[in-house]
């Protein structure tokens, strides 16, 4: 497609759910990455793939949080038995090959747990 | 530790002002700085891409500058227009993937 694409754009779910959050890179991206956004604050790292494999994961806050791309392109973030505190805006990003490339940003996924 | 800053948190000035959005690093060691607009519930544009090599940007009417040895950056709109209010961020890329965002700065143009 022409730019990032996430689904869906709003969750609202119970406390102890299991929720899935869909990201669709901008076609030939090799890198993608997962930040959260809370009101009034800049993005905050979750992990970082590049092609199929996660780079780096350092940014999920605990073992509850997962994240996949089998193929190299569509990503899915996984969110085990939320928490009131998971709520916040998920906004993924691609970039091409190189890591110092240029980040293109998806509309995010607006997660609200009550 | 890399550290971001932008100030002022808000700035309202009346349409056709030029004015400047400010952003500070603490670490001159990046690979990149990038600033971005992000309207109401929607996610982030990027605006424009400065590599460590280069001292500025243009796109249209915005023109951003990167000073490393002072680590600061600034967002220069010029001819501001009611359509440029949006909250504005700047990031900073250091020697790995990740981006140090700052907070940002939530304009308001006044017709």
């Amino acid at each position: 497609g022409a730019g990032v694409s996430q689904t869906p754009s709003n969750k609202v779910t119970e406390k102890g759910k299991y929720v899935e959050l869909r990201c669709d890179p901008i076609s030939g991206h090799t890198a993608l990455y997962w930040y959260r956004q809370s009101l009034g604050q800049g993005p905050e790292f979750l992990i970082y793939f590049q092609g199929t494999g996660a780079a780096d994961d350092s940014g999920l806050p605990n073992d509850r949080f997962f994240a996949v791309r089998p193929e190299g392109s569509v990503s899915t973030l996984k969110i085990q038995r939320t928490e009131r505190g998971d709520s916040a805006v998920y906004l993924c990003a691609s970039s091409p090959s190189t890591w110092t490339g240029e980040l293109f940003f998806g509309e995010g996924s607006r997660l609200t747990v009550l | 530790k890399q550290e971001v800053t932008q100030i002022p948190a808000a700035l309202s000035v009346p349409e056709g002002e030029n004015l400047v959005l400010n952003c500070s690093f603490t670490d001159s060691a990046i690979y990149n700085l990038q600033w971005f607009r992000q309207d109401p519930g929607k996610g982030l544009t990027s605006l424009l891409l400065i590599q460590s090599s280069q001292r500025e940007q243009t796109s249209g009417r915005l023109n951003a500058s990167l000073d490393k040895s002072s680590g600061r950056s600034t967002l220069y709109i010029a001819a501001s227009q009611p359509g440029d209010s949006a909250t504005y961020l700047c990031a900073v890329r250091r020697s790995n993937y990740q981006l140090i965002w700052g907070a940002g700065t939530k304009l308001i143009i006044k017709p």
